[in-house]
């Protein structure tokens, strides 16, 4: 299986700052990497597929890069709705995997 | 409205089986591939089980292989996972998922999901 690295476990920030989330894939996965947002006792929420492709409807202050094992989600601006958990989530097969998610917190 | 509604949860006894169900609305269900996630109390995410628009392509996570079984039936836009021998391990709660496309995907409408405890 492949297994998916998120770093940090837990990052704190305040309203504005510019924040930067990775995730290493044990192998490649081409761009099949997507990024899931999820606030307490609520469903997760797609922000962006295939590596950077903004779902509908998310704030532009999201954004992806990256390509084979290596990936970024980066928050241009931090909005007070920001703070949340983040997932990355890799579709190179049916052997899908999450990794262990990015808590942001307020600083 | 786009629409996932999971039921069929509850609690059980470990070796015990439950299977839950998935009702679909609001899109056309046999063009997009389905999946369980489930996420226990606390915890992250984790991929169970997925299955393509047709059902000629079905994946499980190592974890779950060989005591569940996912299952689609198209003509009632339904999604199905048949829970045998259950562990104490698999108490979460699942979501029904729809991928992006036919296969895999990213996941982009989640079920709020049922949930399922295995206790003795």
């Amino acid at each position: 299986d492949i297994q998916m690295t998120q770093s940090p476990s837990t990052l704190s920030a305040s309203v504005g700052d510019r924040v930067t989330i990775t995730c290493r894939a044990s192998q490649s996965i081409s761009t099949w990497l997507a990024w899931h947002q999820q606030k307490p006792g609520k469903a997760p929420k797609l922000l962006i597929y295939k590596v950077s492709s903004l779902e509908t409807g998310v704030p532009s202050r999201f954004s992806g890069s990256g390509s084979g094992t290596k990936f970024t989600l980066t928050i241009s601006s931090l909005q007070p709705d920001d703070f949340a958990t983040y997932y990355c989530q890799q579709y190179n097969s049916y052997l899908i995997t999450f990794g262990q998610g990015t808590r942001l917190e307020i600083k | 409205e786009v629409q996932l509604v999971e039921s069929g949860g509850g609690v059980v006894r470990p070796g015990g089986s439950l299977r839950l169900s998935c009702a679909a609305s609001g899109f056309t269900f046999d063009d997009y591939g389905m999946n369980w996630v489930r996420q226990a109390p606390g915890k992250g995410l984790e991929w169970v089980s997925g299955i393509n628009w047709s059902s000629s392509i079905i994946g499980y996570a190592d974890s779950v292989k060989g005591r569940l079984t996912i299952s689609r039936d198209n003509a009632k836009n339904s999604l199905y996972l048949q829970m045998n021998s259950l562990r104490v391990e698999d108490t979460a709660l699942y979501h029904c998922v729809r991928g992006r496309g036919t296969g895999e995907d990213a996941f982009d409408i989640w079920g709020q999901g049922t949930m399922v405890t295995v206790s003795s």
